[in-house]
This record gives C-alpha cells, structure tokens and sequence, in this order.
C-alpha cells in the first residue's frame, strides 16, 4: 500500500514568511499529487494538482513542486488567510485516494 | 455555483445503519464521477468511495469490508452512501466530494459536510 508521509506535521510561521511543506510517498505516484487547504470548521479546498498545476483561483502565491515520491508545496509569502491545515493526497493507486496525515500552519 | 449540500448524518447507535445523501446542483452532475471523503474528530482525511458518472465504476477503502454502499441518481442530481453495521471508528463528518473532470481522485469541489455519530 502506498503511505503519504507529510513534514512537519506543525509550524509556526508569521506573515509575510516563505513556509515549505513536503510530502513523501512510500513508492512512486508519478506527478499524480494533488494539495488541499483546510481551515477549521470548514470544508477542504483544493490547491494545486497534478504536483504543480494551480487550481483556479487559487493565489499565486501558492506553488508544487515534484515528481515521483517527493513534493513540495510552497507558500511564497504567507498572508493571514493561509494559516490552515494542508494535506496532500495522491491520486495514482490504491489504496485510492490516500491523504498524508496533514500539516498545521500556525502563527508565530 | 457549484454546490454540494449533504444531509443524513446523525446519532446512531452501534450496528445501526444510516444513509446520508448530497444534493448537486449548478453543474451537470451526470459528467462528474463523485466521492465520499470522511474526517474523524480532530483527525485527518480518509476517502471512503468513489462512484463514476454513470455508475459503471465503483471503490471503496479497504477498511469498509463491504459496510458502506455508495450510489447514485443522476436524474435527481443525488449521491448517496448507505451505511450498514456502523462501529464507533466510523464516527466523523462525511463530505462529498466532485471529482474534476479527466482527473479521478482530484476533488475540486466539497461540500459542507454532514456529522455520522456513532455512540450508545
């Protein structure tokens, strides 16, 4: 089975920051990775997909990165409204659809 | 607008069954395979099933053993989950999830979520 590993699982970080988050996949998944933001209470939103294409109206400010077992997701410049939980998840095999274990952005 | 509005969760005591059901609307639901997507309490995200637009396709997670079935009416815009034999692990909110069109398991769309309480 494929396990998504994500890194930290916690952060502390202030505005205007440039925060990195990784993601491992214990076997390759191509580019087949996608990121979702989560904010509490709330529904998660999709990000980026396919490792690096932006979803559509998604800032700018958010980029992937990556191909096969390791992937990046980049918040160039975070902004108040980032501060959030990030999973990534993997849409290449089974067990289908598998998050990693998620990533909170806090403030500093 | 896209919208997804789940409804059906609630109380339900352990080997009970319940069954929860998302309402589509502003898209053409019958192009889009669908997912359910759950979150334990304080937890992360486990997809639970996949259904494709014309039903022909149909996942689900390991760990169901053949509990849950996921359907769909495409004329009445509708996703469904029946959950049979419920256990206190299945506790969490369930959300349905789009998938983007030519890309399954990439879910650009979700809707509000509804909560499964499983508890005597």
């Amino acid at each position: 089975d494929i396990q998504m590993t994500q890194s930290p699982s916690s952060l502390s970080a202030s505005v205007g920051d440039r925060v990195t988050i990784t993601c491992r996949a214990s076997q390759s998944i191509s580019n087949y990775l996608n990121w979702y933001q989560q904010k509490p209470g709330k529904a998660p939103k999709l990000l980026i997909y396919v490792a690096s294409t932006l979803q559509s109206g998604v800032p700018s400010r958010f980029s992937g990165s990556g191909s096969g077992t390791d992937f990046t997701l980049t918040i160039a410049s975070l902004q108040p409204e980032d501060f959030a939980t990030y999973y990534c998840q993997q849409s290449f095999s089974t067990p289908l659809g598998t998050f990693g274990q998620g990533t909170k952005v806090e403030v500093k | 607008e896209v919208q997804l509005v789940e409804s059906g969760g609630g109380l339900v005591q352990p080997g009970g069954s319940l069954r929860l059901s998302c309402a589509a609307s502003g898209f053409t639901f019958r192009s889009y395979n669908m997912n359910w997507v759950r979150q334990a309490p304080g937890k992360g995200l486990e997809w639970v099933s996949y259904i494709s637009s014309s039903s022909g396709t149909i996942y689900y997670t390991d760990s169901l053993k053949g509990r849950f079935t996921i359907s769909r009416d495409n004329a009445k815009n509708s996703l469904y989950l029946q959950m049979n034999s419920l256990r206190a692990e299945d506790t969490a909110v369930y959300y349905c999830a789009r998938d983007k069109l030519e890309l399954p398991l990439v879910f650009d769309s979700w809707g509000q979520g509804t909560l499964v309480t499983v508890s005597s």
